[in-house]
């Protein structure tokens, strides 16, 4: 059974420029979020989809904007990549009714914005 | 709005030894569940233990145990016989309801050092 799963592992971007994050949840699991992780923070909850409906969003920018597609999987999209974005972006999957409340974290992928 | 609050950045613990990590919380809510997540270098948040607001009785996951005290909104988590590769980031986190869908509120996490 395949856990949480992200792609790319590591990214590298200019400024201004856009970027797009993938994740496939757990097995099972319809319900994905998106944390951002800034160096030495915990994360930071960006939004969540389940349906195919951004569900619940953070404070973010509408530059971060989501998808999730009907196999459950989701991509985060960045336009207009600041400095302040590099971060470790976490996707973290779940059932949204019953279960045992807690998430299952992807591995994250590392932006670097340059 | 929820508020999770880690007040040691750094701890450090003999091996074998027992450490408690802090954390306390702010929440108008009555019904809610707490975990402690641990982060190793390899970045890949692993569940620690989770802790149901309305169990008086603490949860415990072999050498994890919490002390939750409802009152004071503090959940510490309690590591018994630390081991090398407890070494890691823990982060405690609060998951918030909002009309039918949730969110996790986490803290700044306390990195652990295990001495050999």
């Amino acid at each position: 059974d395949a856990g949480v799963t992200q792609s790319p592992t590591h990214l590298i971007k200019t400024r201004g420029q856009q970027v797009t994050l993938r994740c496939s949840p757990k097995s099972g699991h319809d319900t994905v979020s998106w944390y951002q992780q800034a160096l030495g923070q915990g994360p930071q909850f960006i939004f969540q989809y389940y349906e195919e409906e951004e569900r619940q969003r953070g404070n973010f920018p509408d530059r971060f904007s989501g998808h999730q597609f009907p196999n459950y999987s989701s991509e985060l999209n960045v336009n207009a990549l600041l400095l302040g974005d590099s971060a470790l972006y976490l996707c973290a999957s779940s059932p949204l009714t019953g279960g045992l409340y807690e998430q299952y974290f992807g591995p994250g992928t590392r932006l670097t914005v340059t | 709005a929820q508020t999770v609050t880690q007040s040691q950045p750094e701890m450090s613990v003999q091996e074998a030894e027992t450490v408690t990590l802090s954390c306390t919380y702010d929440t108008s809510e009555s019904d809610y569940y707490l975990f402690w997540y641990k982060q190793p270098p390899s970045r890949q948040m692993i569940l620690v233990i989770r802790q149901e607001a309305y169990k008086q009785q603490n949860a415990t996951e072999n050498r994890f145990s919490v002390n939750f005290q409802k009152a004071a909104k503090s959940f510490s988590l309690k590591i018994s016989d630390s081991q090398l590769g407890d070494a890691a980031m823990y982060f405690c986190a609060y998951r918030s309801e909002t009309s039918g869908t949730y969110k996790y509120i986490f803290g700044t996490g306390t990195r652990l050092k295990v001495l050999a």
